[in-house]
């Protein structure tokens, strides 16, 4: 993989309903990897910085895991509100790099 | 400080005309980037700046962009003889220099070419 991979593209789920993303990076030389939640008209809120493989990181609701050997980072989202509606962007920095390398987002809408 | 700023939010300008951005990044934060959004993309990096030293361009700033960090506090990025392939979202990130933080994003500035 030469670039930041993301699935699925959009998603739609019911109020209450848990569910998951992934996200694919190359694994040579790994930084760190970022998981950032956009709503519309807002700025990119970042969610999650992960640098060692097995992280686990939890805020409320979402939580997501890292495996830098495999390269893939999973965000949860347990028990899906309306306000999580949202495009979620994973990134990743490699070596000396400082820039952030973006995937194309999954864009999450939660049905009432 | 309420997080990173930019301006305007929204800029319409004919095919030809030169553009300014302006962003004001979080007033502790030495390291600065620019980023371009095109729908259905996630953001691509443009350029990184170091206080007032540019250390990094991508391939995707044509001679036709130019950005600026003077005093190494705000950053303007200028877009000269606009095209409609330029039109996008331009979003400006800033970050510390310690450790594996994160880069806080301001809410872009919407640019569309006619």
């Amino acid at each position: 993989i030469l670039n930041v991979e993301q699935s699925p593209q959009s998603l739609h789920v019911q109020e209450g309903d848990s569910t998951n993303f992934t996200c694919s990076f190359p694994s040579s030389n790994f930084y760190a990897l970022h998981w950032y939640r956009w709503e519309t008209a807002k700025s990119p809120e970042a969610l999650f910085v992960m640098t060692l493989n097995g992280d686990e990181k939890k805020k409320g609701r979402i939580s997501a895991t890292l495996n830098t050997k495999e390269g893939y980072s999973y965000l949860y989202i347990k028990g899906s509100q309306p306000e999580d509606s949202a495009t979620y962007l994973c990134a990743f920095t490699r070596g000396s790099a400082r820039q952030l390398t973006f995937g194309s987002g999954t864009q999450l809408t939660v049905l009432p | 400080d309420t997080g990173v700023s930019q301006d305007p939010r929204h800029k319409i300008t004919k095919r030809g005309q030169n553009v300014t951005f302006r962003c004001d990044p979080i007033s502790e934060h030495n390291r600065l980037y620019w980023y371009r959004q095109t729908l259905g993309q996630g953001p691509e990096f443009l350029t990184y700046f170091q206080n007032e030293a540019q250390l990094e361009k991508s391939r995707l700033l044509s001679d036709r962009f130019s950005a600026e960090r003077p005093k190494g506090s705000f950053s303007t990025l200028e877009i000269q003889r606009t095209e409609q392939g330029d039109s996008a979202m331009y979003l400006c990130a800033s970050s510390s220099d310690r450790g594996r933080t994160e880069a806080f994003f301001g809410q872009g500035t919407r640019l569309t070419v006619v």
